[in-house]
Formats: structure tokens, C-alpha cells, sequence
């Protein structure tokens, strides 16, 4: 079936304005993460959701971060006022919320903000 | 809370020879231990995963790995490389507890390069 899929997978911006990230996880799958990975660095937690239940915000890096996830499916990650740090590859993934279930990845959308 | 630490950033090995890709973690509570797998402009791929039972895994493309819980450590492993192993490999843990997700804790990424 299809996996994870991320749009768009690249996206240029001016510093200053506001995107969008969507995901579109496995259907079925309940959980859903959206991680940064950085050039050179590893990947960076920024937010989970399961289910119905309120969202882990707990890694979103600054208030200018947001993401929702309407009908328990599709997640958008908001980003405003980007600034030339916020370069870097978002990656969304889900997941049963099925303890140890594996995490499916989509291909990330790689963000450049000039 | 959880780290995990990749010793390695980039490992160059020739062709047909083994490798190891190192991963050490930190946590205060139990944790299950996975490698992924990154080819390039893709996202990563479950290439092994710890629960429980025996410490040494094994995984898609030949790989294996050892949980040692003394040293906290689960190293990656495999006897003969092809060109076609050149990625990034991530180590990373979760929260074993039954209240938490499946949300992982990642390592830095080690860089493999396939030399022919």
C-alpha cells in the first residue's frame, strides 16, 4: 500500500514568511511524528500526536512552530516568520499506536530559507 | 530522558569488508534499541529492532546487531558490504514504558561510504 507521503519535498523561502508542511500518514496508523534533521546533525524531535489525545509539543523549538492533525489523519506543520535557521529537512512519520510498532517514514520535505 | 550517541560520523570501508557502526545510549528508564536505515533524498528505514530475548538481531540486508546492557551499547554490524550500503545509519531508542509512544530518540547518524 502507500507509504508516508510529504508534500511539498522541497520548498524555497524568503526569511520572514510563513509555510506549510503536510503529511499524509498509512491509513490506519493513529500516530504521527514530524521530526528536523539538520545538515549534520541527527534527527530532532518536534512533535507527536496519538490519536484523539492533546499532541507531545514538547520538542517544537520555538512559538513560531505549530502542527495539527485534522480527523486523525492528515498533519500540517506550520512554521511562521521563518528564519534562515529553520533550513533543513522535516520528516513526518506514523505508526499503530501499537506498543513497538515500527515508525514508516515519508521522504521529507527540505526547506531553504534564504 | 533519553540520548544516544553515535561515535562515528562518517566510516569509509572498502568493498567486501566488515564494518561496525557504533551506538551507545543513556536512559533512565528501559528503553528498545532500532537502527534505520537513510539512502539518499529518502526517509529512513526500519533496518533492526531490540525488544527483548536474545541480544543479537538480525536484520534486512545482512545486517546484525548486539544489545549489551553493561556497556549500554548496540552496535551494527555486518561481515561483507556491497557498494549498495552507502547511507546514513541512525541508531535510536523509545521509552519502553506501557503510558509512552513509540516516539524515538535518535543518534547523530553515522555516514557509511562503500569504496569499490
Amino acid at each position: 500500500g502507500a507509504g508516508v507521503s510529504q508534500s511539498p519535498s522541497n520548498k524555497v523561502t524568503e526569511k520572514g514568511k510563513d509555510v506549510e508542511l503536510r503529511c499524509d500518514p498509512i491509513s490506519g496508523h493513529t500516530a504521527l511524528y514530524w521530526y528536523r534533521q539538520s545538515l549534520g546533525q541527527g534527527l530532532e524531535f518536534l512533535i507527536y500526536f496519538q490519536g484523539n489525545s492533546a499532541p507531545d509539543k514538547s520538542g517544537l523549538p520555538s512559538d513560531r512552530f505549530s502542527a495539527e492533525r485534522t480527523g486523525g489523519s492528515v498533519s500540517t506543520l506550520t512554521i511562521q516568520r521563518t528564519q534562515q535557521e529553520d533550513s533543513a529537512v522535516y520528516l513526518c512519520a506514523s505508526s499503530f499506536s501499537v506498543k513497538n510498532s515500527p515508525l514508516h517514514f515519508g521522504n521529507g520535505t527540505r526547506l531553504t530559507v534564504t | 530522558a533519553q540520548s544516544v550517541t553515535q561515535l562515528d560520523s562518517q566510516v569509509p570501508v572498502f568493498e567486501e569488508a566488515p564494518v561496525e557502526l557504533r551506538c551507545n545510549y543513556s536512559s533512565s528508564v528501559s528503553v528498545y534499541l532500532f537502527w534505520y536505515v537513510q539512502y539518499p533524498n529518502q526517509g529512513l528505514q526500519l533496518l533492526l529492532k531490540y525488544l527483548s530475548g536474545s541480544t543479537l538481531v538480525k536484520g534486512i540486508n545482512g545486517f546484525e546487531a548486539e544489545f549489551n546492557k553493561s556497556q549500554t551499547s548496540f552496535h551494527l554490524r555486518k561481515p561483507s558490504v556491497h557498494i549498495s550500503d552507502t547511507a546514513e545509519y541512525f541508531c535510536a531508542v523509545s521509552d519502553r514504558s506501557t503510558n509512552a509512544g513509540n516516539m524515538l530518540t535518535f543518534g547523530g547518524g553515522t555516514r557509511l561510504m562503500v569504496k569499490p
